[in-house]
C-alpha cells in the first residue's frame, strides 16, 4: 500500500497520560500535514513539515503538542498531559513539493484519540 | 467568524434526484477553492477543484462566485454510492496550499 499510514488506528487513554502518534507519508512526498476533527465538524490545520523543517503552526497547537519530523519522512505527534477535549480524530496528509498550482493532499486513515 | 460556513444538512434524497450544496467563505484574498468528500469513519479525499469558470466531472458540477465569496456543487442523478459527507475547503491565503480551511461539511443520504 503507497498511501499514507497512521498508527495506531484507535487510542485510549487516561487524562493525564502522554501520547504519540506516527504517520507515514507516500514516499517523495515533501509535504506533510496534521488535522484534528471532532464530530461534526471538518477537519482542522495544527501544523505542516516542509522535509525536516516545520513551517507552519495553528494557534490550535498549545505547548502540549508538539511534532517532529526528524528525517524528513515520518512524522510524530505527540500530546502531553492529556485533557478530554483532545478527544478526536487526528489526521496525516502529505502532498509532493510541485511548482505551481495546488499540489493535492493524500490524508491517511487517521488515529482516533480517546481521552476519559 | 469561521473561515467556511456550510449548511451541515442532512440532506436525505431519493436516488436519481438532484441536489446542490453550497458554502461561503470569509476571506476575499483565498485563492484556491475544492470539494472533499468523507465517507462515514473514513479519511477525507479530493473530489474536484473549483475554477472560476466552472468546472464539471460526470455528475458533478462545481462553481465558484468570487464577488460573493460563494462555493457550490451540484450533484445530478445521485447514487447511493454518493452518500457521504462533503467538505468546502479554501485555501489559507496567507500560507497559500500549506493550510486549508475546512468547512463543517453537509451530509448527503441517497435513499433508495
Amino acid at each position: 500500500d503507497t498511501g499514507v499510514s497512521q498508527d495506531p488506528r484507535h487510542k485510549i487513554t487516561k487524562r493525564g497520560q502522554n501520547v504519540t502518534f506516527r504517520c507515514d507519508p507516500i514516499s517523495e512526498h515533501n509535504r506533510l500535514y496534521w488535522y484534528r476533527q471532532t464530530l461534526g465538524q471538518g477537519p482542522e490545520f495544527l501544523t505542516y513539515f516542509q522535509n525536516e523543517a516545520q513551517l507552519e503552526k495553528s494557534r490550535l497547537l498549545s505547548d502540549r503538542f508538539s511534532a517532529e519530523r526528524p528525517k524528513g519522512s515520518f512524522s510524530t505527534l505527540e500530546i502531553q498531559r492529556t485533557e478530554q477535549g483532545d478527544s478526536a480524530m487526528y489526521l496525516c496528509a502529505s502532498s509532493p513539493l510541485i511548482s505551481g498550482g495546488y499540489n493535492e493532499q493524500f490524508f491517511g486513515p487517521g488515529t482516533r484519540l480517546t481521552v476519559l | 467568524r469561521k473561515e467556511v460556513e456550510q449548511d451541515p444538512g442532512p440532506f436525505n434524497v431519493p436516488e436519481g434526484a438532484t441536489v446542490a450544496f453550497n458554502c461561503t467563505y470569509s476571506n476575499s484574498a483565498s485563492q484556491s477553492f475544492f470539494w472533499y468528500r468523507q465517507d462515514c469513519r473514513k479519511e477525507p479525499k479530493l473530489l474536484m477543484s473549483v475554477y472560476s469558470s466552472g468546472n464539471e466531472d460526470g455528475r458533478f458540477t462545481a462553481q465558484l462566485n468570487r464577488a460573493s465569496q460563494y462555493i457550490s456543487l451540484l450533484i445530478r442523478d445521485s447514487k447511493l454510492s454518493d452518500s457521504a459527507t462533503y467538505l468546502c475547503v479554501v485555501t489559507d491565503p496567507q500560507t497559500g496550499a500549506n493550510n486549508l480551511f475546512f468547512g463543517t461539511g453537509t451530509r448527503l443520504t441517497v435513499i433508495p
